[in-house]
C-alpha cells in the first residue's frame, strides 16, 4: 500500500525558511521511473507545482519560485525534503506531497497539510 | 514555461446533464495531459492520464480527449457524487522536466 505523509511547522513567521519532509512507504525512492513533487494550495485557490526529484536525483523547480526552493531525498529514510525560504504570508497554503510516474502522472498523493505565514 | 487556460472557472448543471471543460495549453503537448478531480478538504485525484485513458477504478461516465494545444473533459452523465473541482495538468520533458496546472473549474449542482 502507498502512502505518503507530510510533516512540518503548521506556523511560520515572514522571512523564516519553512521545511517540510515528505515521508513515503509502499515503495522505494529508488525506484527507476518514480519522483515525488510538491505541490501547493493557497486557501481557496488552484493547485500550483512547487519542485519534483526523481530516483536518479534529477530535480526539476517551478520557474517562478527557483530562487527560494531547494528539494532533496534520503533514500534510506524514505523521505522527500523541501525548504522554501522567506517565506511570505501568500505563501500560507495546504502543501501536498505526491507520487509522479515518469510518464508525468500523480497516482498518490499525502493528505496535505495546512502551513500558515504570520507574525 | 507552458501555459494552461482552463475554462470555464466554474460551472452549474442539472443531474444527469452532459458535462464539458477545456484546457489549452499555450504550445504543442501532445498528449501529456490528466485530468483530476478535488473534493473539499481532500487531495486531488488522477481521473484521466494521457488525455484520453481512464485511470483504473474511474467511472466511465467521465472520458477525455484531444491532443497538441486543446482538450476537453466530459462527465456523460453528472452525478451528485461529481461535485468537486477539476484540474488539468500538463508535463513537459520529464525527467525532470516541468509540471503545470490548470486553474480548476469548480463544479457545482444547480
Amino acid at each position: 500500500q502507498v502512502t505518503l505523509k507530510e510533516s512540518g511547522p503548521v506556523l511560520v513567521k515572514p522571512t523564516e525558511t519553512l521545511t517540510l519532509t515528505c515521508t513515503v512507504s509502499g515503495f522505494s525512492l529508488s525506484n527507476a521511473r518514480m519522483g515525488v513533487s510538491w505541490i501547493r494550495q493557497p486557501p481557496g485557490k488552484a493547485l500550483e507545482w512547487l519542485a519534483h526529484i526523481f530516483s536518479n536525483d534529477e530535480k526539476s523547480y517551478s520557474t517562478s519560485l527557483k530562487s527560494r526552493l531547494t528539494i532533496s531525498k534520503d533514500t534510506s529514510k524514505s523521505q522527500v525534503v523541501l525548504t522554501m525560504t522567506n517565506m511570505d504570508p501568500v505563501d500560507t497554503a495546504t502543501y501536498y506531497c505526491a507520487r509522479l510516474d515518469s510518464s508525468g502522472l500523480f497516482d498518490y498523493w499525502g493528505q496535505g497539510t495546512l502551513v500558515t505565514v504570520s507574525s | 514555461d507552458i501555459q494552461m487556460t482552463q475554462s470555464p472557472s466554474s460551472l452549474s448543471a442539472s443531474v444527469g446533464d452532459r458535462v464539458t471543460i477545456t484546457c489549452q495549453a499555450s504550445q504543442d503537448i501532445s498528449n501529456y495531459l490528466n485530468w483530476y478531480q478535488q473534493k473539499p478538504g481532500k487531495a486531488p485525484k488522477l481521473l484521466i492520464y494521457d488525455a484520453s485513458n481512464l485511470e483504473t477504478g474511474v467511472p466511465s461516465r467521465f472520458s477525455g480527449s484531444g491532443s497538441g494545444t486543446d482538450f476537453t473533459f466530459t462527465i456523460s452523465s453528472l452525478q451528485p457524487e461529481d461535485i468537486a473541482t477539476y484540474y488539468c495538468q500538463q508535463y513537459d520533458n520529464l525527467p525532470p522536466g516541468s509540471i503545470t496546472f490548470g486553474q480548476g473549474t469548480r463544479l457545482e449542482i444547480k
